[in-house]
């Protein structure tokens, strides 16, 4: 079946640092990859998402780059703040699960980022 | 707007008791999902819900899970005799019509479940 790697599992950045965190997919079918934040005790939010007829795509201090051919995204936090400390998930979907009316992520494993003040 | 919300938000229970969990979703939002996170591990699809077609319950771990929605409201999901292994969060989450362009999923709280 369909799987999503992440990494690192845990990583910590000084405060502002960039911070990076990678995922690779397995069903080249996939077309859109969100990103969801975490904070302790709250469910996950959307971040950024990008679709596959895009590489990149950019908010504020928030990036989100693509390769399709090597199928991996990456999630590039700038200026990294306190508050960005939380846990981030990759996810990806599949146009072929949207046609047949199946509508579902693979999430990857997330990523407890830390910055330090 | 409200958010998605849950309920309860923490359950603890005896092992073999059954327990039903809540989700109210967005107002006007036709797709229910419910996801499961184990203690420092990521989200685990267990079910889909879209308006008034057939559910998707391929990630339903075992029978003893089972989820229902009325319309396009509120998703109950139930776990029969309950074991230690099923204690996790689980999370609720709501999107707008994904055919349509709904690709973004609400979450909320979850429900933080001790099975003792």
């Amino acid at each position: 079946g369909e799987n999503v790697e992440q990494h690192p599992s845990t990583l910590s950045v000084q405060e502002g640092d960039s911070a990076v965190i990678k995922c690779t997919y397995s069903d080249s079918a996939s077309n859109y990859f969100p990103w969801y934040k975490q904070e302790l005790g709250k469910g996950p939010q959307l971040i950024i998402d990008i679709r596959s007829n895009v590489g990149e795509k950019k908010d504020q201090r928030i990036a989100v780059t693509l390769n399709k051919t090597a199928k991996h995204f990456s999630l590039h936090i700038t200026e990294t703040q306190p508050e960005d400390s939380a846990v981030y998930f990759c996810a990806a979907s599949s146009s072929s699960d949207f046609a047949s009316g199946t509508y579902k992520y693979i999430f990857g494993t997330g990523t407890r980022l830390k910055v330090l003040a | 707007g409200a958010g998605v919300s849950q309920s309860p938000s923490n359950k603890v229970t005896e092992k073999g008791k059954d327990v039903e969990l809540r989700c109210d979703p967005i107002s006007g939002h036709t797709a229910l999902y419910w996801y499961r996170q184990r203690l420092g591990q990521g989200l685990e699809f267990l079910i889909y819900f879209q308006g008034n077609s057939a559910p998707d319950k391929s990630g339903l771990p075992s029978d003893r899970f089972s989820a229902e929605r009325t319309g396009e409201s509120v998703s109950t999901l139930t776990i029969q005799r309950t074991q230690q292994e099923d204690s996790a969060v689980y999370l609720c989450a709501s999107s707008l019509e994904p055919l349509a362009g709904g690709y973004e999923q609400y979450f909320g709280p979850g429900t933080r479940l001790t099975v003792t």
